[in-house]
This record gives structure tokens, sequence and C-alpha cells, in this order.
């Protein structure tokens, strides 16, 4: 079974610009979830889908930051502007479901670095 | 709100000898708790959870944790220690209520295990 798959895996990237990454969960999985990790700490929810529809969006910096599952399968998170702070690597997960107390997989992860 | 600790930022084991990671939680239900590791430039791999039943959860790679409700932790624990252990690793924690506005999984911020040959 392929893992959940992430491009790019390293981005860098003047502060102000604009950044794009993108996200295949595993096949068949409905839930879809976008992580933010700093360096140093643990992963932070961004937001959440379940098929195409937001579950959980309540920690995206919305004026930002910005995603989409339009066909409910791939996920774009999208930056614009970029800030400094927003340095970090954004992780991918997926999971069956989300109501039970379902495993979450994660992929690679992009490295993004603002300067 | 939930949250996680993980009291210590490294943890240093020498190979062969036991591995103990400490976690603790908060949740105003009852949880669901995670464990993850973390390898460099790698996401984030499961390694086991608990859910129900038997306090003792075993999971991937030898490892195994622990339940305890009245000390509300969680500890990962491996009998003996591999080089190859070295990681990093992340308790989480989610809330058995669910709720519409999804069941958040809140991750501790990490514990580096580093194991000595």
């Amino acid at each position: 079974e392929a893992g959940v798959a992430q491009s790019p895996r390293y981005k860098i990237i003047e502060k102000r610009q604009s950044v794009a990454f993108w996200c295949n969960p595993i096949s068949g999985h409905a839930t879809l979830y976008w992580y933010q990790q700093i360096l140093g700490q643990g992963p932070k929810l961004l937001i959440q889908f379940q098929n195409n529809g937001v579950v959980d969006d309540s920690q995206l910096p919305k004026d930002r930051f910005s995603a989409e599952r339009l066909k409910g399968v791939d996920s774009t998170l999208k930056i614009q502007p970029a800030k400094l702070e927003d340095s970090a690597v954004y992780l991918c997960a997926s999971s069956l479901v989300s109501g039970a107390p379902d495993t979450q997989y994660f992929g690679p992860g992009t490295r993004l670095t603002v300067l | 709100a939930q949250s996680v600790a993980q009291p210590e930022d490294q943890v240093n084991v020498a190979e062969g000898n036991p591995l103990t990671v400490k976690c603790t939680y908060s949740v105003s239900g009852n949880p669901y708790l995670f464990w993850y590791v973390q390898y460099p430039n790698r996401g984030l791999q499961f390694l086991l959870k608990y859910i129900t039943g038997d306090n003792l959860v075993k999971g991937s790679y030898g490892f195994e944790a622990e339940f305890n409700k009245s000390q509300t932790s969680f500890h990962l624990k491996k009998p003996s220690a591999l080089v190859s252990d070295s990681a990093l690793y992340f308790c989480a924690v989610r809330d058995r209520e669910i709720k519409a506005a999804g069941n958040k999984l809140t991750f501790g911020g990490g514990t580096r295990v580093l194991v000595k040959p």
C-alpha cells in the first residue's frame, strides 16, 4: 500500500512570496489533515478535511493560509504572503475515518524556509 | 482543552538497556493515546495506540506502552534499546467523545532518544 505522498520536499522562498504544497493521501482515506511542525515542537493541526469538506480549521491563519481538497482526494495548502515565522515542516496525514480512534498516517513533509 | 506533556527533552540510554519515554496527558473526557516516532527528514511513523481494554499496549519494533488512568500517563517502553531506536518520539492524545468540530489529535513537544553503542 502506498503511503501519503507530499511535494515538494523542500522549499526556500523570500518573505511575502507565495508557496503551495501538495498532498496525496492513502487510497480510500476519507480524512486528510495538514499539520505545521516548527523546529523543536510537536505537530500542530492546521486543518482537517472529511472528504472535501472542512471539519476543523480553527488553528489555520486564514488571513494568509488556505487549503482545498476539491475532489475529496488530493489537497493543496497555500501560504500567501509568507512570513518568517512560517518556516516549518508542513506535514500531511490521512486516516480512514475521523470519528473512530483511527490511526493517522503521515507523509514525509515539506520543509519550508522563509528568508 | 487537551494537552500532552513530555517532561524530558532528551533521553540517553546504552544499547541493550531498558528505554522509557515519559508522557502525561490532560483531556476532559476519556482519552485515546498514541505514540509516534520521527526519524530525520521523515514524517511521523505510528508505533502504537491505546483505545480500551488491557492497559499494556504492544506496538511495532518491540515497543510497548502502559496506560495509567490514575496518573494520567502513557509511558513508552522498550526492554532492550537498539542504536537504531535513536529518533524523536511524540506522544499524542485525543478525546473519546465524538465532536462535530472534529476530534483533534494533540501532540506533545517530543523527546529525543539517543541510544549509544
